[in-house]
Protein backbone atom coordinates (compact mmCIF):
# COMPACT_ATOMS: atom_id res chain seq x y z
CA UNK A 1 0.00 0.00 0.00
CA UNK A 2 1.03 3.32 -0.81
CA UNK A 3 1.55 5.76 2.04
CA UNK A 4 3.08 9.44 2.75
CA UNK A 5 4.07 10.35 6.01
CA UNK A 6 4.96 13.80 7.77
CA UNK A 7 7.07 13.79 11.27
CA UNK A 8 6.43 15.61 13.26
CA UNK A 9 2.88 16.79 13.18
CA UNK A 10 3.13 20.53 14.42
CA UNK A 11 6.52 22.66 14.68
CA UNK A 12 6.94 25.86 16.26
CA UNK A 13 10.37 28.01 14.91
CA UNK A 14 10.93 31.63 16.19
CA UNK A 15 10.82 33.78 13.63
CA UNK A 16 13.97 34.21 10.75
CA UNK A 17 14.74 30.77 10.91
CA UNK A 18 15.56 28.35 8.63
CA UNK A 19 13.34 25.20 8.23
CA UNK A 20 13.18 21.78 7.04
CA UNK A 21 10.01 20.06 6.51
CA UNK A 22 9.79 16.04 6.26
CA UNK A 23 8.12 13.99 3.77
CA UNK A 24 8.56 10.27 3.47
CA UNK A 25 6.66 8.04 1.07
CA UNK A 26 6.79 3.85 0.60
CA UNK A 27 7.02 3.15 -3.21
CA UNK A 28 9.70 5.17 -5.06
CA UNK A 29 7.80 4.63 -8.19
CA UNK A 30 6.21 7.82 -8.62
CA UNK A 31 5.23 10.43 -11.38
CA UNK A 32 5.57 13.68 -9.29
CA UNK A 33 5.55 14.91 -5.36
CA UNK A 34 3.48 17.97 -4.52
CA UNK A 35 3.77 19.98 -1.62
CA UNK A 36 0.85 21.91 -0.65
CA UNK A 37 0.18 24.96 1.92
CA UNK A 38 -3.53 25.18 3.42
CA UNK A 39 -4.37 28.16 6.03
CA UNK A 40 -6.62 27.61 8.38
CA UNK A 41 -10.84 27.33 7.07
CA UNK A 42 -9.30 27.68 3.85
CA UNK A 43 -8.46 25.32 0.74
CA UNK A 44 -5.08 24.05 -0.62
CA UNK A 45 -2.80 25.86 -2.45
CA UNK A 46 -0.14 24.11 -4.71
CA UNK A 47 3.78 25.45 -3.76
CA UNK A 48 5.73 23.07 -5.85
CA UNK A 49 5.22 20.58 -7.72
CA UNK A 50 8.51 18.26 -8.17
CA UNK A 51 9.15 15.57 -11.28
CA UNK A 52 10.29 11.94 -10.95
CA UNK A 53 13.16 13.14 -13.73
CA UNK A 54 14.20 16.03 -11.34
CA UNK A 55 15.81 16.61 -7.94
CA UNK A 56 14.50 20.07 -6.96
CA UNK A 57 12.37 23.18 -7.31
CA UNK A 58 12.63 26.35 -6.10
CA UNK A 59 10.35 29.04 -5.86
CA UNK A 60 11.04 32.32 -3.97
CA UNK A 61 12.25 31.45 -0.38
CA UNK A 62 10.74 27.77 -0.95
CA UNK A 63 12.76 24.78 -2.14
CA UNK A 64 11.67 21.50 -2.39
CA UNK A 65 13.70 18.59 -2.91
CA UNK A 66 13.30 15.05 -3.86
CA UNK A 67 15.21 12.03 -3.56
CA UNK A 68 13.12 9.01 -4.90
CA UNK A 69 16.02 6.05 -3.83
CA UNK A 70 15.41 6.95 -0.74
CA UNK A 71 11.59 7.96 -0.51
CA UNK A 72 12.03 11.40 0.53
CA UNK A 73 11.16 14.83 -0.39
CA UNK A 74 12.15 17.76 1.84
CA UNK A 75 10.36 21.54 1.69
CA UNK A 76 13.32 24.35 2.68
CA UNK A 77 11.77 27.67 3.88
CA UNK A 78 14.64 30.08 4.28
CA UNK A 79 14.37 33.13 6.53
CA UNK A 80 10.89 32.66 8.07
CA UNK A 81 8.40 35.16 8.69
CA UNK A 82 4.90 34.47 10.72
CA UNK A 83 2.78 34.66 7.61
CA UNK A 84 4.66 31.29 6.72
CA UNK A 85 2.39 29.93 9.72
CA UNK A 86 0.58 27.20 8.05
CA UNK A 87 0.06 23.66 7.44
CA UNK A 88 1.98 22.15 4.91
CA UNK A 89 1.06 19.00 2.92
CA UNK A 90 3.01 16.68 1.13
CA UNK A 91 1.23 14.54 -1.96
CA UNK A 92 2.55 11.93 -4.17
CA UNK A 93 1.14 10.80 -7.73
CA UNK A 94 2.28 7.09 -7.66
CA UNK A 95 3.03 4.98 -10.68
CA UNK A 96 1.01 1.86 -10.04
CA UNK A 97 -2.03 4.12 -9.30
CA UNK A 98 -2.20 5.14 -12.55
CA UNK A 99 -0.58 8.37 -14.48
CA UNK A 100 -3.85 9.88 -15.05
CA UNK A 101 -5.14 9.62 -11.04
CA UNK A 102 -4.97 10.86 -7.55
CA UNK A 103 -3.02 11.95 -5.42
CA UNK A 104 -1.93 10.29 -1.87
CA UNK A 105 -1.38 12.83 0.96
CA UNK A 106 0.52 13.15 4.05
CA UNK A 107 -1.51 14.19 7.04
CA UNK A 108 0.50 17.84 6.84
CA UNK A 109 2.82 19.70 9.19
CA UNK A 110 0.90 22.09 11.02
CA UNK A 111 4.20 25.09 11.51
CA UNK A 112 4.05 28.26 13.69
CA UNK A 113 6.63 30.66 13.08
CA UNK A 114 6.32 32.99 16.19
CA UNK A 115 7.45 36.77 16.04
CA UNK B 1 -8.05 34.26 -12.05
CA UNK B 2 -8.86 30.94 -12.52
CA UNK B 3 -10.35 29.48 -9.42
CA UNK B 4 -12.34 26.08 -8.43
CA UNK B 5 -15.43 27.54 -6.73
CA UNK B 6 -17.67 25.45 -4.27
CA UNK B 7 -21.23 25.76 -2.84
CA UNK B 8 -22.66 26.03 0.23
CA UNK B 9 -19.49 26.95 2.07
CA UNK B 10 -21.03 26.00 5.44
CA UNK B 11 -24.22 23.34 6.11
CA UNK B 12 -25.05 22.92 9.21
CA UNK B 13 -28.35 19.85 9.08
CA UNK B 14 -29.79 17.21 11.16
CA UNK B 15 -29.23 13.45 10.82
CA UNK B 16 -31.29 11.68 7.86
CA UNK B 17 -31.26 14.95 5.81
CA UNK B 18 -29.44 14.90 2.50
CA UNK B 19 -27.09 17.51 1.74
CA UNK B 20 -25.68 18.57 -1.81
CA UNK B 21 -22.55 19.83 -2.54
CA UNK B 22 -21.71 21.73 -5.67
CA UNK B 23 -18.52 22.30 -7.22
CA UNK B 24 -17.32 24.27 -10.77
CA UNK B 25 -14.08 23.31 -11.64
CA UNK B 26 -11.56 25.87 -13.69
CA UNK B 27 -12.68 26.15 -17.39
CA UNK B 28 -10.92 23.48 -19.51
CA UNK B 29 -9.86 21.25 -16.65
CA UNK B 30 -11.32 17.72 -17.66
CA UNK B 31 -10.80 15.89 -14.32
CA UNK B 32 -13.03 16.64 -11.14
CA UNK B 33 -11.47 15.21 -7.57
CA UNK B 34 -14.02 15.42 -4.44
CA UNK B 35 -11.70 14.80 -1.24
CA UNK B 36 -12.84 14.72 2.66
CA UNK B 37 -10.55 16.28 5.38
CA UNK B 38 -10.83 15.38 8.60
CA UNK B 39 -8.51 15.42 12.03
CA UNK B 40 -8.35 12.11 12.27
CA UNK B 41 -8.15 10.70 8.94
CA UNK B 42 -6.14 13.77 7.16
CA UNK B 43 -7.31 14.34 3.57
CA UNK B 44 -9.11 11.21 1.82
CA UNK B 45 -10.23 10.94 -2.10
CA UNK B 46 -13.44 9.58 -2.17
CA UNK B 47 -14.29 9.92 -6.21
CA UNK B 48 -12.95 11.39 -9.26
CA UNK B 49 -14.17 12.20 -12.51
CA UNK B 50 -12.06 12.69 -16.24
CA UNK B 51 -14.38 14.18 -19.03
CA UNK B 52 -17.40 13.82 -16.56
CA UNK B 53 -16.74 9.94 -16.65
CA UNK B 54 -16.41 8.52 -13.13
CA UNK B 55 -12.91 7.06 -13.19
CA UNK B 56 -13.04 5.65 -9.39
CA UNK B 57 -15.13 6.02 -6.38
CA UNK B 58 -13.84 3.43 -3.99
CA UNK B 59 -13.42 5.93 -1.33
CA UNK B 60 -17.07 6.56 -1.27
CA UNK B 61 -19.75 4.86 0.91
CA UNK B 62 -22.00 3.79 -1.79
CA UNK B 63 -24.61 3.57 0.04
CA UNK B 64 -25.24 6.82 1.06
CA UNK B 65 -22.82 8.97 -0.85
CA UNK B 66 -23.30 9.82 -4.89
CA UNK B 67 -21.21 12.02 -7.00
CA UNK B 68 -21.97 13.33 -10.74
CA UNK B 69 -21.28 15.99 -13.15
CA UNK B 70 -24.38 16.63 -14.88
CA UNK B 71 -22.40 18.62 -17.45
CA UNK B 72 -18.32 20.26 -17.89
CA UNK B 73 -18.83 22.65 -15.48
CA UNK B 74 -20.64 21.49 -12.18
CA UNK B 75 -19.93 18.52 -10.42
CA UNK B 76 -21.95 17.13 -7.01
CA UNK B 77 -21.25 15.11 -4.25
CA UNK B 78 -24.65 14.28 -2.14
CA UNK B 79 -24.96 12.55 1.04
CA UNK B 80 -28.88 10.99 1.80
CA UNK B 81 -29.56 10.17 4.06
CA UNK B 82 -26.75 12.17 5.92
CA UNK B 83 -25.22 10.75 9.59
CA UNK B 84 -23.06 12.45 12.48
CA UNK B 85 -19.79 10.73 11.23
CA UNK B 86 -20.10 12.60 8.08
CA UNK B 87 -19.29 16.18 9.69
CA UNK B 88 -15.81 16.84 7.55
CA UNK B 89 -14.83 19.82 5.00
CA UNK B 90 -15.38 18.57 1.68
CA UNK B 91 -13.22 19.69 -1.48
CA UNK B 92 -13.12 19.93 -5.05
CA UNK B 93 -10.29 19.92 -7.32
CA UNK B 94 -9.52 19.95 -10.42
CA UNK B 95 -7.00 19.83 -13.31
CA UNK B 96 -5.90 19.26 -16.56
CA UNK B 97 -5.84 15.29 -17.20
CA UNK B 98 -2.43 15.25 -17.91
CA UNK B 99 -0.87 12.59 -15.37
CA UNK B 100 2.74 13.84 -14.27
CA UNK B 101 2.97 17.35 -14.82
CA UNK B 102 -0.17 18.37 -13.55
CA UNK B 103 -0.89 20.73 -10.72
CA UNK B 104 -4.71 19.78 -8.51
CA UNK B 105 -6.17 23.50 -7.58
CA UNK B 106 -8.44 23.34 -4.81
CA UNK B 107 -11.59 24.91 -3.98
CA UNK B 108 -12.23 26.42 -0.76
CA UNK B 109 -14.23 23.39 0.57
CA UNK B 110 -17.56 22.95 2.56
CA UNK B 111 -17.51 22.70 5.92
CA UNK B 112 -20.42 20.34 6.55
CA UNK B 113 -21.77 19.76 9.99
CA UNK B 114 -24.43 16.63 10.34
CA UNK B 115 -26.19 17.04 14.31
Amino acid sequence: KQEVTQIPAALSVPEGENLVLNCSFTDSAIYNLQWFRQDPGKGLTSLLLIQSSQREQTSGRLNASLDKSSGRSTLYIAASQPGDSATYLCAVRFIQTGANSKLTFGKGITLSVRP
Amino acid sequence: DARVTQTPRHKVTEMGQEVTMRCQPILGHNTVFWYRQTMMQGLELLAYFRNRAPLDDSGMPKDRFSAEMPDATLATLKIQPSEPRDSAVYFCASDLGQGGTDTQYFGPGTRLTVL
